[in-house]
């Protein structure tokens, strides 16, 4: 089966500070890659998405790199504030199958 | 109220009983999705349909059975229900020519199985 990962399950950061979530996939033939921001008793929200012909796609205040050699995908969010404090997850499409990361908690300190 | 909506939100079952988890969408999305999020696994795709009387397995189907008689209806039932489906489960929707990134989804039924 996929493999997606996540290498932290934890993240603390700054009020103001960049925040970057890591995601590890096992499978070279995915094409498509999305995150996702769940807050708590809520459902998943798109952020941002990248195709595998790109190495980097650009959002309000999110980025998201793709290193296809490593199979790694990160998620960038600059001048992090206390809204972004939710559960980050990578998602990654092979065929017509989605699979997902099982996500990092991010916390922003005031 | 426009939108998808899951109900119940929370519901607590024994083992062995039959339990459905509604999902309703006031868009009239041909696509409809069951998901379950479990830690350490991240959401998979338990069935989806593709419009109304079409429905396909996901990744995990089994133990669940689904119907899609109206598109803005898709219920999903454990016919007999076990402490391994206890789960937060997700439906979403989406419509055709939408972008995967475009499926909008609920907030979640919390299922405890005991």
């Amino acid at each position: 089966g996929e493999s997606v990962g996540l290498h932290l399950p934890t993240l603390s950061v700054q009020e103001g500070d960049n925040s970057i979530i890591n995601c590890a996939y096992s499978n070279s033939a995915s094409d498509y890659f999305i995150w996702y921001k769940q807050e708590s008793g809520k459902g998943p929200q798109f952020i941002i998405d990248i195709r595998s012909n790109m190495d980097k796609r650009q959002g309000q205040r999110v980025t998201v790199l793709l290193n296809k050699t490593v199979k790694h995908l990160s998620l960038q969010i600059a001048a992090t504030q206390p809204g972004d404090s939710a559960v980050y997850f990578c998602a990654e499409r092979d065929g017509n199958q989605f699979y997902f990361g099982t996500g990092t908690s991010l916390t922003v300190i005031p | 109220d426009a939108g998808i909506t899951q109900s119940p939100r929370y519901k607590i079952t024994e083992t062995g009983r039959q339990v459905t988890l509604m999902c309703h969408q006031t868009w009239s999305h041909s696509y409809m999705f069951w998901y379950r999020q479990d830690l350490g696994h991240g959401l998979r795709l338990i069935y989806y349909s593709a419009a109304a009387d079409i429905t396909d397995k996901g990744e995990v189907p089994d133990g669940y059975v689904v119907s899609r008689s109206k598109t803005e209806n898709f219920p999903l039932t454990l016919e007999s229900a076990t402490r391994s489906q206890t789960s937060v489960y997700f439906c979403a929707s989406k419509d055709r020519g939408m972008r995967d990134t475009e499926a909008f989804f609920g907030q979640g039924t919390r299922l405890t199985v005991v």
